[in-house]
């Protein structure tokens, strides 16, 4: 059964790098999502992702974030400068088109960001 | 902002038992999605409701989306200790054809004894 794939699983950086974190999602699926958790909280929306351009973004998405769909099968999350806050587990989905109402998500396994 | 609220937040039972989670919103939904995660791992989907009064099963498990489309609930039926998990309620709101964010409840965490 196709699923979305995540890497890396667990990234460790210090405050104030670059990290970017990638998805590969289910193939024939347009529309992508970053989503995040942080420990013991709600999952949260970051963004989403339609035609290479970004559909919606959440208060949390501001500059230091960035998403791309670099080639016909990667889709990358950028966090510029990260911060002790950023440490979460970030969760990329892919859903097909729509069809009457439905949008079913489908979640990657996630990576564990650690910002020390 | 649009808000799920989910009860019991814990709920622990024995095996056998039968069990309802609750998933309450005031906004209206387009679709809802039930997950089940498991600890450092990804929400895995369990069912999609979309029509309002919709009811599905799957297997011990029977998923209800409300009729206006606000809450959803989710029976599980002769809980067994495989059933123990997180179990998350995430509402789609949107136009048909766009990139619809989910917005997530904070889950109850089922704990089956044996």
């Amino acid at each position: 059964e196709p699923e979305v794939t995540q890497t890396p699983s667990h990234q460790v950086t210090q405050m104030g790098q670059e990290v970017i974190l990638r998805c590969v999602p289910i193939s024939n699926h347009l529309y992508f999502y970053w989503y995040r958790q942080i420990l013991g909280q709600k999952v949260e929306f970051l963004v989403s992702f339609y035609n290479n351009e970004i559909s919606e973004k959440s208060e949390i998405f501001d500059d230091q974030f960035s998403v791309e769909r670099p080639d016909g099968s990667n889709f990358t999350l950028k966090i510029r400068s990260t911060k002790l806050e950023d440490s979460a587990m970030y969760f990329c989905a892919s859903s097909a088109r729509p069809i009457q109402g439905t949008d079913t998500q489908y979640f990657g396994p996630g990576t564990r960001l650690t910002v020390l | 902002t649009q808000l799920l609220k989910q009860s019991p937040q814990f709920l622990s039972i024995q095996e056998g038992e039968n069990l309802t989670v609750y998933c309450n919103s005031s906004s209206v939904f387009s679709s809802l999605q039930w997950y089940r995660q498991e600890p450092g791992e990804g929400p895995v989907l369990l069912v999609t409701v979309v029509t309002g009064g919709e009811v599905k099963k799957l297997k011990r498990l029977t998923f209800q989306f409300g009729d206006a489309r606000k809450d959803s609930s989710l029976h599980i039926t002769a809980a067994q200790t495989g059933d123990t998990g997180l179990y998350l309620c995430a509402g789609a709101k949107g136009s048909s054809g766009s990139a619809r964010q989910l917005t997530f409840g904070s889950g109850t965490q089922l704990t089956v004894l044996p």
